[in-house]
């Protein structure tokens, strides 16, 4: 069975400082991507990055790198500079071959001035 | 171009009682996934929609339903209304969807209370 992990519920950080958010996951299907999304308090879900499971390189977009460890399934986002606008709900997500979404319970992310 | 749209954005009813909501997508997107989402259970996968097919399905009961039509516009429609149900409803859409299709793009949802 797809399994994702998010182990923080709430998390603080400084504005301007990086802060890594967990995600594990666990599966046996060789293919697969990863996503990260990002649910302010409007509720609209927001794509931040995306790896796929094959893909080599960890995946960057401006502030966000997804840290991708294969052998540990775990698939950690890193925000870097925080800003106040990333104070937000965020998921890790899992699609499979089957065309499944496998969400996460999501972490709060609070940025402090 | 615009982005996902759904109709209503609030809905209130009453146990059971049906109800109908809408979600049109990017404009050239062919897939269309809709989501629950409550404090409870987070995030769930209801079904998703490819061409005018549901080509998967999540583990919901088959008070929910949905279709979607030739021009990739998608219902959902849940039938026998539960306190339960009450949730905020996402559809998501995509180009063709599949494995490393990651341009998914959410809808703001329809926040549904039943009473």
């Amino acid at each position: 069975a797809q399994k994702i992990t998010q182990t923080q519920p709430g998390m603080f950080v400084q504005e301007k400082e990086a802060v890594t958010l967990d995600c594990t996951y666990d599966t046996s299907d060789p293919s697969y991507g990863l996503f990260w999304y990002k649910q302010p308090s409007s509720g609209e879900m927001i794509f931040l990055i995306y790896q796929g499971s094959y893909d080599q390189q960890n995946a960057t977009e401006g502030r966000y790198s997804l840290n991708f460890q294969k052998a540990r399934k775990s698939a950690n986002l890193v925000i870097s500079a925080s800003q106040l606008g990333d104070s937000a709900m965020y998921f890790c997500a899992m699609r499979f071959t089957g065309n499944q979404f496998y969400f996460g319970t999501g972490t709060s992310l609070t940025v402090i001035p | 171009k615009a982005g996902v749209t759904q109709t209503p954005r609030y809905l209130i009813k009453t146990r059971g009682q049906q109800v109908t909501l809408s979600c049109s997508p990017i404009s050239g997107h062919r897939s269309v996934s809709w989501y629950q989402q409550t404090p409870g259970q987070g995030l769930q996968f209801l079904f998703e929609y490819f061409s005018e097919t549901q080509r998967n399905k999540g583990n919901f009961p088959g008070r929910f339903s949905g279709r979607q039509f030739s021009n990739s516009r998608s219902e959902m429609n849940v039938s026998t209304l539960e306190l339960g149900d009450s949730a905020l409803y996402l559809c998501a859409s995509s180009l063709a969807g599949g494995i490393n299709s990651y341009e998914q793009y959410f809808g703001p949802g329809t926040r549904l209370t039943v009473t």
